[in-house]
């Protein structure tokens, strides 16, 4: 039963244009989303997160996008950068839980010039 | 400050034989988590410790299993491989805050390959 889903396991944007990333997710009891970005050869950095008392978290290029209703959250990035391309997973957490997060499948993107 | 630090970086095994991967977390860390990744499956939580006590733990059999030391870092063994297995695994550290969002910061991963 995957809880936390990233549906494309894609994206190409080009560079300056806005790259959308999202994901959906199952659980009504998680209640912190993070967002990390991988590259190869690497483990995955952190990027932003989000509380579900939250809608909308910023930092720098980075925005993220919660709509509890819906159980969906996307990531922005304005504007996208050739250094994006990467690995992108969401992640969800139950407050208590420490450590234990649940991942999507990750969604590549490349950011062409 | 020194990152989480993975050994060994890369190793290959046969079927029936174990691996033990260890794992250095970030100094002052306390909380240290496994996580296995394999294509198409994303990463899959193992287990996490803190202060020596396994405090949670995910959906794999019994052949996973770990433990941690006085001074945080942490080893996961893997018993009678299968070809299943073979996947990047990768260890986080945290400051374990059980509420927040407790970011965990990765290591570079251990790569097993089983054959």
């Amino acid at each position: 039963d995957q809880q936390v889903k990233q549906n494309s396991p894609s994206l190409s944007v080009q560079e300056g244009r806005i790259s959308i990333l999202n994901c959906d997710y199952t659980n009504s009891m998680f209640d912190y989303f993070l967002w990390y970005k991988k590259y190869p050869a690497e483990g995955p950095t952190f990027l932003i997160s989000i509380s579900s008392i939250k809608d909308k978290n910023e930092d720098g290029r980075f925005t993220v996008f919660l709509n509890k209703s819906a159980k969906h959250l996307s990531l922005h990035i304005v504007p996208s950068q050739p250094g994006d391309s990467a690995v992108y997973f969401c992640a969800a957490k139950r407050t208590g839980t420490a450590s234990k997060l649940t991942f999507g499948t990750g969604t590549r993107l490349q950011v062409t010039l | 400050k020194a990152g989480v630090t993975q050994t060994p970086r890369y190793l290959i095994k046969t079927r029936g034989q174990q691996v033990t991967l260890s794992c250095s977390p970030i100094s002052g860390h306390r909380s240290v988590s496994w996580y296995q990744q394999t294509p198409g499956q994303g990463l899959q939580f193992l287990f996490e410790y803190f202060s020596e006590t396994q405090r949670n733990k995910g959906n794999f059999p019994g052949r996973f299993s770990g433990r941690q030391f006085s001074n945080s870092r942490s080893e996961m063994n893997v018993s009678t491989l299968e070809l299943g297995d073979s996947a990047l695994y990768l260890c986080a550290s945290s400051l374990s805050a059980r509420g927040g969002a407790n970011v965990l910061t990765f290591g570079a991963g251990s790569r097993l390959t089983v054959l």
